[in-house]
């Protein structure tokens, strides 16, 4: 079984739509992120839940809207989609919140906005 | 406010031989370092972490990295590189208390047969 899981692996779309990227993570993990990698492999944090509450929030359009249904998943809903935010978005997960902890990561979903 | 250097975009060795990347960190507090590698379509898999203690780390696939303090570096090594090591390197820091991770901008590392 996928530790942790994102879907869709690939996705296409046009400027303006809105879209949304799902994951999982089956660890039993209390904290989860997004992650956004751009097309020179820059890593950036974009948020981050501990048991479904935000606690990270970077400078990120408020185009962007995550969503925790339970600490288990960490839905990613981006509106009026931009070429800008063509990446790939990483989802990841740790045991705790802590300052050693080591990240999980998804496989990520690869966002083409033409 | 944290931050990680990798001076190298590339790394470029021959099967057989030690393999190098640089990292180098800068934070306000006690640093906690990370090394995590890319495989090409792939998410991020942990290699190892330096907390405390040893400044000598192991961690997996045969990778070691040593904690400079004075230097603020967490250097990654291999005593003898695989071809099945080229993959992309990020090196990370998490500044004590804080709950962002900062990756570094990657090294792209190839070892030729």
């Amino acid at each position: 079984d996928t530790a942790v899981s994102q879907t869709p692996k690939y996705l296409v779309t046009q400027m303006g739509n809105d879209k949304s990227i799902k994951c999982e993570q089956n660890l039993g993990h209390d904290t989860m992120y997004w992650y956004k990698q751009d097309s020179k492999k820059f890593l950036k944090i974009m948020f981050s839940y501990n048991n479904k509450e935000l606690i990270i929030n970077e400078t990120v359009p408020n185009r962007f809207s995550p969503k925790s249904p339970d600490k288990a998943h960490l839905n990613l809903h981006i509106n009026s989609l931009e070429l800008g935010d063509s990446a790939v978005y990483f989802c990841a997960s740790s045991p705790l919140q802590g300052a050693n902890e080591k990240l999980f990561f998804g496989s990520g979903t690869q966002l083409s906005v033409l | 406010a944290q931050s990680v250097a990798q001076p190298e975009d590339q790394v470029n060795v021959a099967e057989g031989n030690p393999l190098t990347v640089k990292c180098t960190y800068s934070v306000s507090g006690n640093p906690y370092l990370f090394w995590y590698v890319q495989y090409p379509n792939r998410g991020l898999q942990f290699l190892l972490k330096y907390i405390t203690g040893d400044n000598l780390v192991k961690g997996s696939y045969g990778f070691e990295a040593e904690f400079n303090k004075s230097q603020t570096s967490f250097h990654l090594k291999k005593p003898s590189a695989l071809v099945s090591d080229s993959a992309l390197y990020f090196c990370a820091v998490r500044d004590m208390g804080d709950y962002k991770l900062s990756f570094g901008a990657g090294t792209t590392v190839t070892v030729r047969a």
